[in-house]
């Protein structure tokens, strides 16, 4: 089983759509969780922290989910500039070395 | 703009050649990474430093070899490379892989797209 698991998509959503990706990680003993963003052809930028008690940043949601070790982002009234791959991290401490494990990404089209 | 920049962008290679790769950042970090990025797979971390010592060396063949010679650089060594390391190879920081400063953020260079013929 994958450390961390996606829905590779692609997700094709109109402007203005809401859309939900979720993630699922295997190890029970993971910390801290992020979303990131990987535009075509770019390196991968942190979108947003996922804290237990969800979290709100503008339009993006997150939440977690630890007893069904499952995360979520949810995205409001989607734009074009919206389109990228979406990256779920799980951030791990194994032997006093914090590993981000990735998944494989979703992957978002906005159309107009 | 990032504050991690990485040469070559991109790079071509024979099995029998040894090139290196650079990574250099201007944040003021602790811990460097280096990832590789194939296609339709996730992000595989191969090596961690922190403050200079590498902690991690996640089963990469000694084809690669890192080197860190302080904070702010990376170097990634490669040779006789097979066709299968070609891939993205991706660089990143952040201020500290051990937990007392991790801020959970990592940094990435725009990355060396790596072919090996």
């Amino acid at each position: 089983r994958k450390e961390v698991e996606q829905d590779p998509g692609p997700f094709n959503v109109p402007e203005g759509a809401t859309v939900a990706f979720n993630c699922t990680y295997s190890n029970s003993a993971s910390q801290s969780f992020f979303w990131y963003r990987q535009d075509c052809r770019k390196e991968p930028k942190l979108l947003m922290s996922v804290y237990s008690s969800g979290n709100e940043d503008g339009r993006f949601t997150a939440q977690l989910n630890r007893a069904s070790q499952y995360i979520s982002l949810l995205i409001r009234d989607s734009k074009l500039s919206d389109s990228a791959t979406y990256l779920c991290v799980v951030n791990k401490e194994i032997s006093g070395t914090y590993k981000y494990i990735f998944g494989t990404g979703t992957r978002l089209k906005v159309l107009a | 703009e990032t504050g991690v920049t990485q040469t070559p962008r991109h790079l071509v290679m024979g099995m029998t050649n040894k090139k290196s790769l650079k990574c250099e950042q201007h944040l003021g970090h602790n811990a460097m990474y280096w990832y590789k990025q194939s296609a339709k797979k996730p992000l595989e971390l191969m090596f961690v430093y922190n403050f200079k010592e590498q902690t991690e060396n996640n089963s990469v063949p000694s084809r690669f070899s890192p080197e860190c010679p302080n904070s702010s650089h990376l170097f990634l060594h490669l040779h006789t490379l097979q066709p299968e390391d070609s891939a993205l190879y991706l660089c990143a920081s952040s201020q500290d892989a051990s937990g007392q400063l991790n801020t959970g953020e990592l940094f990435f260079g725009e990355g060396s797209r790596l072919t090996v013929l």
